[in-house]
Formats: structure tokens, C-alpha cells, sequence
């Protein structure tokens, strides 16, 4: 079974505000990463965070990690049109060298 | 710089036919992916290969076979392809160590 799920399935927001996705894991890791993927294309890696670290910035991108609840949660600040995508988190798990992916979460941006 | 390539982006395959997905990457990385992802759902991985010479099953390894035939080439085989394998197929790469992989931009396989 896949190692992340992620909550909400679905999200439609306005332009201009926040956007948050969470997703939850069930073994040790030793990072978790997210992804975005636009519509019939490739994903693109946007952030890693390691399992020693509780929060990272990249821009726009905020993510955290609570590795005791196993979960983490990207937040999108003031989104764009362009950030209309699906998100996925993906898990690094201790003594392996995989990747598992979480269900993701299809973000819907209105201008 | 390439990145990830992926052949052919396209394929439609009659029941039982064989045939072979190609991955390469130029970024001298050591591990490389197989995920196929279908509609709705996240990526589930087939197969991967940690470095040369080593190939390991992933979640949904059954009916597939992979080579890595060298550092830069990992290939997938579907020996006799069947319906339930039509999927996007993505093959990713990385360095190693704490590092997001790179992925190609996909295979869209439909088997009738």
C-alpha cells in the first residue's frame, strides 16, 4: 500500500489566498519531499525536508514535519493561477532507497 | 543538459504484445526509478535500481522486468502486455543521499 495519504483530495481557492495540504505517512523516514505535477506532465520536485528538521521555506513554499504525529503540510502563500497543479508528498524511508508517494492533492487556482 | 529522457512518449499495444520502455539520464546519478501512475492516483513504484548492476521490485513489480544496462539506461520490459498495465509510466533518477529525484515526462501506455 502507498506509504502517504493526503488530505484534501481536492482544493479550490481565489487567487491571492493560502492554500494548505497535509499528508500523513506510517514508517520511520529519513526525509519527506514534496512534488508538483501540472496536468499530463512530469513531476517537479519543490522541497525536501529532512526528518531532523521541523519547518522549511522556499519561496512561497512552507512545509513542516512533526515526525512524532508522522505528518507534515505544505502551505502555498498567496497562490497564483499558476500554482493549479496536483501536489504530492513522498516519503524517504529508513534502510531503503525508495520513494513512496503519497495519493496527492489537486489544487484548483481561480483567477 | 537533458535530464531524464523517456521513449517513446507515446504507445498503443494489443493484448499479449511485448515491448520495452526506454529511461535514460545525463546527470551521472547512481539510482534510478520505475512508477507508473494511474488516473486519479499517486505514483507506485515497479521497479528501481539503486546503483549499476542491482535492480530491486518495487510495490507493483508483477508482469514487468527491468535492465539497467548501464549507469546512464534503465529500461522496462512488458513481456506480454495486458489492459490493466495501461498507465503513464515515469522513470526518475537521483544522485543519492538526501536529494529530490528528477523525473522524465512520461510514457502513456494503452493496451486494447
Amino acid at each position: 500500500s502507498q506509504q502517504g495519504e493526503e488530505d484534501p483530495q481536492a482544493l479550490s481557492i481565489q487567487e491571492g489566498e493560502n492554500a494548505t495540504m497535509n499528508c500523513s505517512y506510517k514508517t520511520s523516514i529519513n526525509n519527506l519531499q514534496w512534488y508538483r505535477q501540472n496536468s499530463g506532465r512530469g513531476l517537479v520536485h519543490l522541497i525536501l525536508i529532512r526528518s531532523n528538521e521541523r519547518e522549511k521555506h522556499s519561496g512561497r513554499l512552507r512545509v513542516t514535519l512533526d515526525t512524532s504525529k508522522k505528518s507534515s503540510s505544505l502551505l502555498i502563500t498567496a497562490s497564483r493561477a499558476a500554482d493549479t497543479a496536483s501536489y504530492f508528498c513522498a516519503t524517504d524511508a529508513v534502510d531503503t532507497d525508495k520513494l513512496i508517494f503519497g495519493t496527492g492533492t489537486r489544487l484548483q487556482v481561480f483567477p | 543538459n537533458a535530464g531524464v529522457t523517456q521513449t517513446p512518449k507515446f504507445q498503443v499495444l494489443k493484448t499479449g504484445q511485448s515491448m520495452t520502455l526506454q529511461c535514460a539520464q545525463d546527470m551521472n546519478h547512481n539510482s534510478m526509478y520505475w512508477y507508473r501512475q494511474d488516473p486519479g492516483m499517486g505514483l507506485r513504484l515497479i521497479y528501481y535500481s539503486a546503483s549499476e548492476g542491482t535492480t530491486d521490485k518495487g510495490e507493483v513489480p508483477n508482469g514487468y522486468n527491468v535492465s539497467r544496462l548501464n549507469k546512464r539506461e534503465f529500461s522496462l520490459r512488458l513481456e506480454s502486455a495486458a489492459p490493466s498495465q495501461t498507465s503513464v509510466y515515469f522513470c526518475a533518477s537521483r544522485a543519492g543521499g538526501a536529494r529530490g529525484y528528477t523525473f522524465g515526462s512520461g510514457t502513456r501506455l494503452t493496451v486494447v
